[in-house]
């Protein structure tokens, strides 16, 4: 079946130091996006790649930085964990930029101790 | 600003007992309504795409409506199974914003 894998499913990471999610999809899909998302919250979006074009939301701190090396695959790197970043990160893939739906991944749950 | 409002923040039905979730939106430019369904530490699952105002879609027990305001979905006779967090998402021009969800619990 085609779907969107995260790994690790849980990550705990030390405050300060680096830490790295990677997501991969069998979907053959142009866009991929990476949300954020605390408890009882609505899922944030921190960037998202049509392509290889990186698209960065206005707020997203500088702390979060996001590779995508080939159309299957993309990384999230939190640079300098900090007690306020452990949430749910969701990876999501469409078909294209505007008006598709997202299929999600099963989300990476990151705690900061 | 772009905006996404959905109530009630929680619902509690019983087994056959229909009921309405509403999804308000402020965007200009609507692409696309979404609506999703999320189990406790999962993540979001695709049910329902809305374009334009009138449009209808069904899916079991799910139905979602659209207006130029806001979006409703209708659960008919839901089950235990039915039980979940159900977001609505706007995809406008320059970005795509989530509701903080309706948690929906149906009871036995």
């Amino acid at each position: 079946d085609a779907m969107v894998i995260q790994n690790p499913r849980y990550q705990v990471t030390q405050f300060g130091k680096p830490v790295t999610l990677s997501c991969s999809q069998t979907l053959n899909h142009n866009v991929m996006y990476w949300y954020q998302q605390k408890s009882s919250q609505a899922p944030k979006l921190l960037f998202h790649y049509y392509d290889k074009d990186f698209n960065n939301e206005a707020d997203t701190p500088d702390n979060f930085q996001s590779r995508r090396p080939n159309t299957s695959f993309c990384f999230l790197d939190i640079r300098s964990p900090g007690l306020g970043d452990a949430a749910m990160y969701l990876c999501a893939t469409s078909r294209e930029d505007r008006g598709y739906e997202q299929y999600f991944g099963p989300g990476t749950r990151l705690t900061v101790t | 600003e772009d905006q996404v409002t959905q109530s009630p923040e929680a619902l509690r039905l019983q087994e056959g007992e229909s009921s309405s979730l509403n999804c308000s939106y402020t965007v200009s430019g609507l692409r696309g309504l979404f609506w999703y369904r999320q189990d406790p530490g999962k993540g979001p699952e695709f049910l329902f795409t809305l374009y334009s105002a009138g449009e209808e879609k069904e899916k079991e027990r799910l139905k979602a409506t659209l207006t130029k305001k806001e979006s409703f979905l209708h659960i008919t006779a839901p089950k235990p199974e039915d039980s979940a967090t159900y977001l609505c998402a706007v995809q406008a021009p320059r970005d795509m914003r989530f509701g903080a969800g309706t948690r929906l619990t149906v009871k036995p």
